[in-house]
């Protein structure tokens, strides 16, 4: 079983629609997850982090459920720059390491 | 606005030669990593440094590949000899020491490598 598991989608989203997904860690000792956007043939920028309490970030909120050990991202109003993967990304307290999923695919069509 | 730089950004070359990758990192940040992206595998990390000291290499082959940080500006990859599943996306990270929102990483734009 991988450490960080995603849905890979693709997820085709109509425009100004709201899409939501999920990704599951396997370590219940995690401490830090993250949503990290990646743009076709660029490289992961960081998208948010994910706190306790859940956080919002304009038309984008993060949830996190230690009990079921998943982080959800939903993303309202879909706009036609949404449009790439997202990665979860899960570390340990205890340093840097980050584990990445395999990454969700987001489609927004007209 | 401080960025993570990769050389070269393309690469192609025939099995059985070298393959050298350099990356400088955002000044000042002391963590610096070194991840593979390939279509089936993902994102994998290779290795990481802290403070030029090699910290985890877990993921990397280590009969071909070798990582080091010569200085706190430079970090190199070397894979010798290379071979056809090399083939993928190499990218370079630094990122500040620390926790929670510290862990942030910031990623060069990548070297793609094709092995013939």
């Amino acid at each position: 079983r991988k450490e960080v598991e995603q849905d890979p989608g693709p997820f085709n989203v109509p425009e100004g629609a709201t899409v939501a997904f999920n990704c599951t860690y396997s370590n219940s000792a995690s401490q830090s997850f993250f949503w990290y956007r990646q743009d076709c043939r660029k490289e992961p920028k960081l998208l948010m982090s994910v706190y306790s309490s859940g956080n919002e970030d304009g038309r984008f909120t993060a949830q996190l459920n230690r009990a079921s050990q998943y982080i959800s991202l939903l993303i309202r109003d879909s706009k036609l720059s949404d449009s790439a993967t997202y990665l979860c990304v899960v570390t340990l307290a205890a340093g840097n390491k980050l584990t990445f999923g395999g990454g969700t695919r987001v489609l927004v069509k007209p | 606005d401080a960025r993570v730089t990769q050389t070269p950004r393309d690469k192609v070359t025939e099995m059985g030669q070298e393959v050298t990758m350099r990356c400088q990192p955002i000044l000042g940040h002391n963590t610096v990593f070194w991840y593979r992206q390939t279509m089936m595998q993902g994102l994998e990390l290779l290795a990481y440094f802290r403070n030029r000291a090699p910290l985890d290499d877990s993921g990397m082959p280590k009969d071909r590949f070798s990582a080091e940080m010569p200085d706190a500006t430079l970090a190199t990859l070397k894979i010798q000899p290379s071979e056809p599943r090399d083939s993928a996306v190499y990218f370079c990270a630094s990122g500040p020491t620390g926790t929670g929102i510290y862990n942030e990483q910031f990623f060069g734009p990548g070297t793609r490598l094709t092995v013939l």
